[in-house]
């Protein structure tokens, strides 16, 4: 398997922009988690989806963020508009299922390196 | 809230020694505890966990023990390579009401010299 492929890789925009983030699972996973990580802040859960659907969207910072996943196999972040604040790496992760008294390992894409001018 | 707290880096180690990263938690119920990795450049990966008290996760050469009346789970490597390099997240994830989420740590980064 591939593995949690993300793009792209590199993204260099500028205020104001529009900014769209892509990932695809895993294939059999049914959990998708995006997160965000800054030196400041470290590693932020920002929604997570089971099945696709927004389980917990508690961690998107405003409004300018939202997030959709419309099949089991592709989701997307976007920001819009973008801010110097949001440059980032932002990760996606995936995990296959599991009954809810255990625990399934989240595997993690390579990340998007965000930077907004 | 449940929460995390992990030994600040940066850790600076000579090749061969012996690495300790402390790690702590504050949680209801009975959590899961994890230790990830993420090499320079890449994404974090699953080193080692623990499911219930008293139990150790091991890999690598890395190990930790969940320690409920301490309420931590320690990493250690008797020997550390250069190879080693990296941030190491400690993290706990709660099942409480189906939740998949984990509570990360904020990260230490290890550096093995030569």
């Amino acid at each position: 398997d591939a593995g949690v492929i993300q793009s792209p890789r590199h993204e260099v925009t500028e205020m104001g922009q529009e900014v769209t983030l892509r990932c695809k699972p895993i294939s059999g996973h049914n959990s998708l988690f995006w997160y965000r990580q800054t030196m400041m802040r470290g590693l932020e859960l920002l929604i997570y989806f089971n099945n696709n659907v927004p389980i917990d969207d508690s961690g998107m910072p405003e409004d300018r963020f939202s997030a959709k996943m419309p099949n089991a196999s592709f989701s997307t972040l976007k920001i819009q508009p973008s801010e110097p604040r949001d440059s980032a790496v932002y990760f996606c992760a995936s995990s296959f299922p599991s009954d809810s008294s255990s625990y399934n390992e989240q595997f993690f894409g390579p990340g998007t390196r965000l930077t907004v001018l | 809230g449940n929460s995390v707290t992990q030994m600040e880096g940066p850790v600076t180690l000579s090749e061969e020694a012996f690495l300790t990263i402390n790690c702590t938690y504050t949680a209801t119920g009975y959590p899961s505890l994890f230790w990830y990795v993420q090499y320079p450049g890449e994404g974090l990966q699953l080193l080692l966990k623990a499911t219930k008290a008293d139990d150790k996760g091991s890999n690598k050469g890395f190990e930790a023990t969940y320690r409920k009346e301490t309420t931590s789970f320690h990493l250690e490597k008797g020997s550390v390579q250069v190879s080693d390099s990296a941030v190491y997240f400690c993290a706990l994830s709660d099942l409480a009401g189906n939740n998949r989420k984990l509570i990360w740590g904020l990260g230490t980064s290890l550096a093995v010299n030569p």
